[in-house]
């Protein structure tokens, strides 16, 4: 499997902060890359797909960047409705579809 | 607008099989090109991915789970099923299915979820 990693676990941030959440996967997935938004008791939202492409609908404060084997997220200016917890996924191929563990974004 | 919704028992007993249905409305299951995917996440935990199944029947399961998984479609009411069986507390979770666009796609479409505990 192709583990993904996550740094850092938990951020505490403040609004208007520049926040960057990082993804580490154990072998190249080229660009395979999507990153979701999960708040309490729903479910994941997609946020960025093909490690940099905005889904439509969201907010363009959200960016993502990065390949091969290293992944940004970037949140231009954290807004109120952003804290949440935030998973990368790989999509590579069905070695399986793994995720990372989760980044906590709370509030300072 | 596509809507996915789960629906089944909230409560399994150990060594028995969970079974969930996704009903799919605004679009179509047999729709060229979309795969539609189980996805679980135990409280308080991370999301694991299940399985997949694209409108033909053809599947595709987490080889963590692959002995115990069962997914199936049903095209004529535009539903997919999920069958988990010998399930032990290590199953608990959310279970969510989904929708991807392609075989290189993530999920872009997910269900509310639906909490299975296993229990006696």
């Amino acid at each position: 499997d192709i583990q993904m990693t996550q740094s850092p676990s938990t951020l505490s941030a403040s609004v208007g902060d520049r926040v960057t959440i990082t993804c580490r996967a154990s072998q190249t997935i080229s660009s395979w890359l999507a990153w979701y938004q999960q708040k309490p008791g729903k479910a994941p939202k997609l946020l960025i797909y093909k490690a940099s492409s905005l889904e439509s609908g969201v907010p363009s404060r959200f960016s993502g960047s990065g390949s091969g084997t290293e992944f940004t997220l970037t949140i231009s200016s954290l807004q109120p409705d952003d804290f949440a917890t935030y998973y990368c996924q790989q999509y590579d191929s069905y070695s399986p579809y793994t995720f990372g563990q989760g980044t906590k974004v709370e509030i300072k | 607008q596509l809507q996915l919704q789960e629906s089944g028992p909230g409560l399994v007993k150990p060594s028995e099989t969970l079974s969930l249905t996704c009903t799919v409305s605004g679009g179509s299951i047999s729709s060229s090109g979309y795969y539609w995917d189980w996805i679980r996440q135990p409280p308080g935990k991370g999301l694991e991915w299940i399985g997949s199944i694209y409108y033909s029947g053809t599947t595709y399961y987490n080889p963590s789970l692959k002995s115990r998984v069962t997914i199936f479609v049903d095209t004529s009411k535009n539903q997919f099923s999920l069958k988990v069986s010998s399930v032990t507390a290590a199953d608990t979770a959310v279970y969510y299915c989904a929708r991807r666009r392609s075989s290189w796609s993530p999920f872009d479409y997910w269900g509310q979820g639906t909490l299975v505990t296993v229990s006696s």
